[in-house]
């Protein structure tokens, strides 16, 4: 399998755009998380989906950001309008519950986004 | 709540040494336990894990023992390489029932040196 696939690896944006991070995860899994992962915060979970219906979005920053899954192999995070404190290292996480605890969570490379 | 708790870094020892990096968690019953390592550039990846009392968990000469008396999963590696150069993530999976989700400790950077 090749993984948990993210796009684009890179985001140079202006303040004030729409910013689009795709995810695609490995096929068979029916959790996926959203992270972000910065040097003042660390990584935080800002949503997560269950059989592409969302379970929790209570790390969602704000009413600017948001997420959808249509189908098991595609996902989106879009921060409209976007802002320069919103630049982070973006990851997309997938798994698997065969066996609830002992489930490994498999990372994307991430999206490194810049907001100018 | 659960939660997880990491010793700060950056842990900074010479190649070869001894290698302990402390994790402790609050959580009701038994949670599942992780360590998960970031190398600079990449995303996580998972490293050892334990799902019971216990437990021992060991991959690429790291290991970690599941300890329910001390609440504690300490992450060691008898000698340590400058290829270990990574941040290291401690996290839980809550017992089954409750919201299906990683909790994570805030990392801890290794850095080995030659």
């Amino acid at each position: 399998d090749a993984g948990v696939i993210q796009s684009p690896r890179h985001e140079v944006t202006e303040m004030g755009q729409e910013v689009t991070l795709r995810c695609k995860p490995i096929s068979g899994h029916d959790y996926l998380f959203w992270y972000r992962q910065t040097m003042m915060r660390g990584l935080e979970l800002l949503i997560y989906f269950n059989n592409n219906v969302p379970i929790d979005d209570s790390g969602m920053p704000e009413d600017r950001f948001s997420a959808k899954m249509p189908n098991a192999s595609f996902s989106t995070l879009k921060i409209q309008p976007s802002e320069p404190r919103d630049s982070a290292v973006y990851f997309c996480a997938s798994s698997t519950t065969g066996g609830w605890g002992t489930d490994t969570q498999y990372f994307g490379p991430g999206t490194r986004l810049t907001v100018l | 709540g659960n939660s997880v708790t990491q010793m700060e870094g950056p842990v900074t020892l010479s190649e070869e040494a001894f290698l302990t990096i402390n994790c402790t968690y609050t959580a009701t019953g038994y949670p599942s336990l992780f360590w998960y390592v970031q190398y600079p550039g990449e995303g996580l990846q998972l490293l050892l894990k334990a799902t019971k009392a216990d437990d021992k968990g060991s991959n690429k000469g790291f290991e970690a023992t599941y300890r329910k008396e001390t609440t504690s999963f300490h992450l060691e590696k008898g000698s340590v390489q400058v290829s270990d150069s990574a941040v290291y993530f401690c996290a839980l999976i809550p017992p089954r029932g409750s919201n299906y989700q990683l909790i994570w400790g805030a990392g801890t950077k290794l850095i080995i040196k030659p």
